[in-house]
């Protein structure tokens, strides 16, 4: 079965500190992937998506991830993080040719110490 | 903000009892999900409806839940003779249409089986 794998399930860092988050996905064919972000009390939101081109994919408030194929790796970057990243982030695959139905990771709880 | 909105926000009932949510997409886009997520889980796909039709549906979908979309803009889940193991946080989302588009998600639906 298809699934989507995030290594970690609470991270917790200082302010400035550097951020990835690792997500692996198990689907051989073409993929669209995407971060999504879930600040406390408030509902998913998209932080970035790759569908094709350039693999490093930046979105908003200094994030980026890495699409790694070989790998099949898709990895949340930020230089330095802030207080105000708390949040839980979510890795999602879309198979090209599905009906557009996302498969999620079980999501990293981020915890950022002021 | 008009995104997506659901309603209620959160719902208390007994086992057995039918339930009722409500799902208003963005306006324009003719796509919608509706999702479940449990503790410590990312999203599961439920249900997928392009306009009033609906496309797909998860096997996680028993014959005790129903969607529908009859004129192609809000949407609603009911789950008949609930049971303890419903109990979730039910999410909405909707898209445009065309193969690089993202969903929106509502805030969800919190069920809650006594």
């Amino acid at each position: 079965a298809q699934s989507v794998s995030q290594h970690n399930h609470h991270v917790i860092l200082s302010e400035a500190a550097s951020l990835e988050l690792g997500c692996n996905y198990s689907y051989g064919g073409t993929v669209n992937l995407f971060w999504y972000v879930q600040y406390p009390g408030q509902h998913l939101q998209l932080l970035l998506k790759y569908f094709s081109g350039d693999p490093l994919v930046k979105g908003i408030k200094g994030f980026e991830a890495e699409f790694i194929k070989s790998k099949f790796s898709f990895n949340l970057r930020k230089p330095s993080v802030q207080w105000s990243d708390t949040a839980e982030y979510f890795c999602a695959v879309k198979r090209l040719g599905s009906q557009g139905n996302l498969i999620f990771g079980k999501g990293t709880k981020l915890s950022v110490k002021p | 903000d008009t995104g997506v909105s659901q309603d209620p926000r959160h719902k208390i009932t007994k086992r057995g009892q039918n339930v009722t949510f409500r799902c208003d997409p963005i306006s324009e886009h003719n796509r919608l999900y509706w999702y479940r997520q449990t503790l410590g889980q990312g999203p599961e796909f439920l249900t997928y409806f392009q306009n009033e039709a609906q496309l797909e549906k998860s096997r996680l979908l028993s014959d005790r839940f129903s969607a529908e979309r009859p004129k192609g803009s809000f949407s609603t889940l009911e789950i008949q003779r609930t049971e303890q193991g419903d109990s979730a946080m039910y999410l909405c989302a909707s898209s445009l249409g065309g193969t690089e588009s993202s969903q929106h998600f509502g805030d969800g639906t919190r069920l809650s089986i006594l």
